[in-house]
């Protein structure tokens, strides 16, 4: 079963526009993560925020996590033809004794030239 | 790209044979994962391995079984293919279990079954 999920499912914005998408998630966490995927291809990592973070940037990417409401965001500014891709959060529960990543049901964003 | 590797790329099989998947992890790793991914979804945890050892198991039947060798590559095996399993696999490596690691994909195995 997926942990949380994304909002929206799908996305579409011309080039040079700010994307957002949001994950919510059920248990508590050591962390959660963001991943793409092109096409059906394999995930790419993104970033990883700490549950003890509010905040993280990486280039484009800035991250917000609210655990009180257990939600994240992902905003990707000034977004380029080439993020058109499938977005994921996955998060990393606590006491599950190993590192299981519990996947969202993704967020589909189409970047328009 | 990740240093993450899985062969083959693609696979058909018909309900009822058996699969073997492969997967070979980043040089350091010691740590292999497996997911399975349907058409539309995020990827759903199988199974882990860490120093040979299954460590931790998702929702899954026991047909799905898997290996971890030596050299920290693994196999993921699939018995007695069902319809419903037709999906991409991924395998994702990582070192240890330390938390706050993240995990790299490798490009993943599209299994059809017919």
């Amino acid at each position: 079963s997926q942990q949380g999920e994304e909002d929206p499912q799908a996305l579409s914005i011309q080039e040079g526009e700010n994307a957002t998408m949001n994950c919510s998630y059920k248990t508590s966490i050591n962390n959660l993560q963001w991943y793409r995927q092109n096409s059906g291809r394999g995930l790419v990592h993104l970033i990883l925020i700490r549950s003890n973070e509010r905040e993280k940037h990486s280039g484009r990417l800035r991250v917000t996590l609210d655990t009180s409401k257990k939600s994240s965001s992902l905003l990707i500014t000034a977004s380029r033809a080439a993020d058109t891709a499938s977005y994921f959060c996955a998060t990393d529960a606590r006491n599950t004794g190993f590192q299981k990543l519990v996947f969202g049901t993704g967020t589909r964003l189409l970047v328009s030239p | 790209e990740t240093g993450v590797t899985q062969s083959p790329t693609h696979l058909i099989k018909t309900r009822g044979q058996q699969v073997t998947l492969r997967c070979s992890s980043q040089s350091g790793h010691n740590t292999v994962s497996w997911y399975q991914q349907a058409l539309g979804q995020g990827p759903q945890f199988i199974f882990q391995y860490y120093r040979e050892e299954e460590n931790g198991r998702g929702n899954f039947p026991p047909r799905f079984s898997g290996l971890q060798f030596p050299n920290y590559s693994s196999e993921l095996n699939v018995n007695a293919l069902e319809l419903d399993d037709s999906a991409l696999y991924l395998c994702a490596s990582s070192a240890g279990q330390v938390l706050y690691k993240e995990q790299f994909f490798g490009p993943g195995t599209r299994l059809t079954v017919l």
